[in-house]
């Protein structure tokens, strides 16, 4: 157990479809991340709350909309996804303090787009 | 821009000693992260070096070189279950919400 749980693990869609994947750390940290984990490509930073603000967006397509309710949920809600989104998704979270400001990652949402 | 650099692939035999090397070049450099992916799972921490040397960590040690934008993570006494991906990643701030950049990962077989 990480501390940062994310469901589902396992995800299959088609591009008409809308779907959701969800975060939750009960660390106490700050700041959560959405990162896209694909096959020989290195981690992909796509969204940043800190604080429940969301302060980085990288260009990603807006097919991908994040939602930050508080400081302890975070969701990323797809719709009219490609074949090429089909990737691991990591959620993570840090404490935003000075130091070694670590992240704190989910065990990921395996999403395959039909 | 970001750039980071490590081996995809190595291979070692189990009891052995095996380094995996990083460099990077950055336009902000705070710090140096070392973490470890096993298939499937989540990556977990292993190391932080913010200033030049070696840090150890039981059979783990990390090392960085700031101004040849070098590093390089020790496994001592190999064991099987240290097979997985090794992921270098820098960070260009200290505090706040982190912008790691992150390599493309080492992946690590330990041979019986």
């Amino acid at each position: 157990e990480t501390g940062v749980t994310q469901t589902p693990r396992h995800l299959v869609m088609g591009m008409t479809n809308k779907k959701s994947l969800k975060c939750e750390q009960h660390l106490g940290h700050n700041a959560m991340y959405w990162y896209k984990q694909s096959a020989k490509k290195p981690l992909e930073l796509m969204f940043v709350y800190s604080l429940e603000e969301r302060v980085e967006n990288n260009s990603v397509p807006s097919r991908f909309s994040p939602e930050c309710p508080n400081s302890s949920h975070l969701f990323l809600h797809l719709h009219t996804l490609q074949p090429e989104d089909s990737a691991l998704y990591l959620c993570a979270s840090s404490h935003g303090q000075a130091g070694a400001n670590v992240l704190t990652f989910g065990a990921g949402s395996r999403l395959t787009v039909l | 821009g970001q750039n980071i650099d490590q081996p995809t692939e190595m291979t070692a035999t189990e009891g052995a000693i095996v380094q995996i090397n990083c460099t990077y070049q950055t336009s902000g450099f705070n710090g140096l992260f070392w973490y470890q992916q096993h298939a499937g799972e989540a990556p977990t921490f292993l190391s932080y070096n913010v200033l030049d040397g070696l840090e150890e960590k039981g059979r783990f040690s990390s090392f960085l070189s700031r101004s040849k934008g070098y590093s390089y993570l020790l496994l001592k006494e190999l064991q099987m279950k240290d097979s997985a991906s090794y992921l270098c990643a820098v960070t260009p701030r200290s505090g706040g919400y982190q912008k790691v950049t992150f390599g493309t990962g080492t992946k690590l077989q330990v041979i019986p």
